[in-house]
């Protein structure tokens, strides 16, 4: 079964840093990717997602991701933050083989100061 | 507007007292699940559904039921609910149960169990 990585739990950075958020997964095969956000008392929203072709993605509000299947990393980044990308992250991915089960990482949760 | 719902929002019940959470979609999506959301874990799948009458478990379906009788619907049943079912639940769906198609979140419902 696939698992999820993700570190540093807890991030804390003030607007117009740059943020990057690691997700390692441990399936050997191909793989589909994806980051999710979920703001404060609201539910999950796609980012973007990986499934094939140039791997270097990019998302909404700015967010982009790298595959590297050497590495099995999907790494979310964001050239400068706002304080409107307060939020959780979480990477997950499913294998194209499977039933579309998606197995989630445990979630960064990221707070920007104004 | 396309959109899953859930109901309740927030449920608030006593040990052994069997509940309903209901889940509904108008996308005509064939693949719907539920996850639990627990702090520090993620998200983790309860039970997943291909399509009407389809059915399966995920990775902690234990003390738990659903049933897909109709496409848009795929309720979660608590029988006899128990303190560490306490959590946050999102049911989701995807236009097909081919892997790697997103899945799109209904807003979350928060149970209590006392």
């Amino acid at each position: 079964a696939q698992s999820v990585s993700q570190h540093n739990h807890h991030v804390i950075l003030s607007e117009a840093a740059s943020l990057e958020l690691g997700c390692n997964y441990s399936y050997g095969g191909t793989v589909n990717l994806f980051w999710y956000v979920q703001y404060p008392g609201q539910h999950l929203q796609l980012l973007l997602k990986y499934f094939s072709g140039d791997p270097l993605v990019k998302g909404i509000k700015g967010f982009e991701a790298e595959f590297i299947k050497s590495k099995f990393s999907f790494n979310l980044r964001k050239p400068s933050v706002q304080w409107s990308d307060t939020a959780e992250y979480f990477c997950a991915v499913t294998s194209p083989y499977g039933n579309n089960r998606l197995a989630f990482g445990k979630g960064n949760q990221v707070v920007v100061i104004p | 507007e396309a959109q899953v719902t859930q109901n309740p929002r927030y449920l608030i019940t006593v040990t052994g007292k069997k509940l309903t959470v209901t889940c509904s979609q108008n996308m005509n999506h064939e693949y719907m699940s539920w996850y639990r959301q627990d702090p520090g874990l993620g998200l983790r799948q309860i039970y997943y559904s291909m399509n009407v009458e389809v059915t399966d478990k995920g990775d902690v379906p234990e003390g738990y039921k659903v049933s897909r009788k109709e496409k848009r619907n795929f309720p979660l049943i608590l029988e006899s609910p128990s303190p560490n079912q306490t959590s946050l639940y999102f049911c989701a769906s995807s236009p097909s149960a081919k892997p790697g198609h997103e899945q799109f979140f209904g807003p979350g419902t928060r149970l209590t169990v006392l």
